[in-house]
């Protein structure tokens, strides 16, 4: 049973850009969280979603960030017109089930870099 | 609002050395879980353990054991004759039966010296 997977795990985007993020959950899981991790700092909540539905953007910034969970395909991680403060790792974790309930599963992280 | 404090910002051992990784948080709730992560060099978040709030018994895993505390909102975390490889930033977090997310602490960084 392959873990969470995310592509690509290396981005490097200029300064207005568009940043693409995917993430695959493990088989059989539903539910899919994105989390910020900034240089020497902890994993900041982004978004928490299901399949098709945003059940908690809370921590998302209000203005160029999107995330989709589709009926097929991966989750998708958007950020538009990239600019330097997003350089971070992007990790997506997944679970079976509610998010207070069943343990999270990692992926390895996607580490953008804005130039 | 649920909070998670790692007062340690970094430990440094000698091999074999015995280590322990504080762990306090805050919440409202009366069922929740908490967890600890383990973040090698290589950068990718390892899951070490899961326990509810109604099980304070305490977790011994080969050379990790966790003290869960109640009374003082602790979860302590410790490593028995540490590695060089046990070298990470190990990460504790907590979530909420109805919450939609973990909340996780700053990290603590342990070095391993050889």
């Amino acid at each position: 049973n392959a873990g969470v997977m995310q592509n690509p795990r290396h981005l490097v985007r200029r300064r207005g850009q568009e940043a693409r993020l995917r993430c695959s959950p493990m088989k059989g899981h539903s539910h899919v969280y994105w989390y910020r991790q900034l240089p020497e700092e902890g994993l900041k909540f982004m978004v928490y979603l299901q399949k098709e539905n945003i059940i908690d953007e809370s921590g998302m910034p209000k203005e160029r960030f999107s995330a989709e969970f589709p009926k097929e395909g991966p989750s998708i991680l958007r950020i538009q017109q990239v600019v330097r403060g997003d350089s971070a790792a992007y990790f997506c974790a997944s679970s079976p089930g509610l998010a207070g309930i069943d343990t999270q599963y990692f992926g390895p992280g996607t580490r953008l870099t804005v130039l | 609002a649920q909070k998670v404090t790692q007062a340690q910002t970094e430990i440094s051992v000698v091999e074999k050395e015995d280590v322990t990784l504080d762990c306090v948080y805050e919440t409202r709730d009366t069922t929740y879980y908490l967890f600890w992560y383990k973040q090698p060099p290589s950068g990718e978040l390892v899951f070490l353990i899961r326990r509810n709030s109604f099980d304070e018994q305490n977790e011994i895993s080969g050379r990790y054991s966790w003290n869960f505390q109640k009374s003082t909102s602790s979860f302590n975390f410790t490593i028995t004759a540490s590695q060089v490889v046990d070298s990470a930033v190990y990460f504790c977090a907590l979530s909420e039966v109805y919450g939609q997310n973990f909340v996780f602490g700053p990290g603590t960084r342990l070095s391993v010296l050889p």
